[in-house]
Order: C-alpha cells, then structure tokens, then sequence
C-alpha cells in the first residue's frame, strides 16, 4: 500500500517568504509528527497530532511555524517569514493511535532558504 | 534537550564485524525504538522494545535494554556494507517520541 507521502520534495525560498509544506499520512493512521532535521543531526521533534484531540505542539520553535490537519487526514507546515537558519529537511511521519507504536516516515522536503 | 543520546556518534568497521551502538535516555520510558535512515530508503523502524523487556532480536539485530540504567544498545552481526546508515534511538516523552542524534555507522567492503 502507500505510504507517506510528502510534497514538495525540494524547496527554495528567499528570506523572509512563506512556505507550505504538505504531508500525507497512511490510511488509517491516526498520528501524525513533523520533525526537523538539520545537516547532519538527528530528529527535532515539532509537532503532534492525535485525532482530533489538541495536537502537542510544544516542539515548534517559534511563533513562524505553525501545522495543520484536518481530521485524520492530510497536514501541511507553515512557516512564515523564513530565515536561513529554517534550512533543513522537514519529515513527516504517522502511526497507528498513539505514540507508543511505529512511526513510519515520508521522504521530506529539503528546504534551502536563500 | 534531547532525551535519548547514543554512542558512539560515529562507528567505521569491516564488513562481517559486529558493530555495538549505545543510547542513554534521562526519564522513564514506556518503550524505546531503534531507526535506521540511509539516503536510499530514508528512515525506517527497525525494532521497539517495551520497558519490561530487557532483549530482543530481529534478524541479525539485538537490542538490549537496561531500565535501571537507562541504557539500551543494538548490536548488528555480521555487518554488510548496506548496514552503513545512521542509527537512531527513540524514546517516548509523555505523547511525543524523541530522537537521539544518532550514531553514523560505516561498514567498510
């Protein structure tokens, strides 16, 4: 079957532009994370989402960024206003109900902030 | 800051050693996973180990884990060339899983 899907694969912006970036999770998984990961770094943490309950959204790093999903559906990242240091790859991943269950991760999009 | 840390942060061996990477983690888990990402299949999951758990095997993986000193390891047997990729350890922190930076594996042919 599909698995996660993220869009747009790459993604150049100038400083100071907005940004959407997009996630499909797998039918049926109702958990969704996004994550950062600069060069060479392990996994930010950024966000959560469980359902329809309040998504954890105590990993974003500041007001720029905010997430979205509509049910259990599709999500998209928003960051305003990008800075350089907003350069990195950001993953998507979703899992069964919970947090506690594996996490299965898209591609990324590699976003080069000029 | 980070609640898993693994080690070494990068390991090179030949290929057919046995490669051994750490994670140490600060609170009380419910379980810890393992990840595997490479440039050609991204991250993928690779075994989770509940916390009254204290080893488990997949193949040619073993992880163990120590709850009283909050440290879990994962030995690859027998390593190939195609098992150079990042290794990251992940534990739960209340609803979120958090990632360690990873240790860098390179199996040299």
């Amino acid at each position: 079957g599909a698995g996660v899907s993220q869009s747009p694969s790459n993604k150049v912006t100038e400083k100071g532009k907005d940004v959407e970036l997009r996630c499909d999770p797998i039918s049926g998984h109702t958990a969704l994370y996004w994550y950062r990961q600069r060069l060479g770094q392990g996994l930010e943490f950024l966000i959560y989402f469980q359902g329809n309950s309040a998504p954890d959204k105590s990993g974003l790093p500041s007001d720029r960024f905010s997430a979205e999903r509509t049910g259990e559906s599709v999500s998209t990242l928003t960051i305003q206003r990008t800075q350089q240091e907003d350069s990195a790859v950001y993953l998507c991943a979703s899992s069964l109900a919970g947090p506690y269950n594996e996490q299965f991760f898209g591609p990324g999009t590699r976003l080069t902030v000029l | 800051s980070q609640q898993g840390e693994e080690d070494p942060q990068a390991l090179s061996i030949q290929e057919g050693e046995n490669a051994t990477m750490n994670c140490s983690y600060k609170t009380s888990i419910n379980n810890l996973q393992w990840y595997r990402q490479n440039s050609g299949r991204g991250l993928v999951h690779l075994i989770l180990i509940r916390s009254n758990e204290r080893e488990k095997h997949s193949g040619r993986l073993r992880v163990t884990l120590d709850t009283s000193k909050k440290s879990s390891s994962l030995l690859i047997t027998a390593s190939r060339a195609a098992d150079t990729a990042s290794y990251f350890c992940a534990t739960d922190g209340g609803f979120k899983t958090i990632f360690g930076a990873g240790t860098r594996l390179f199996v040299k042919a």
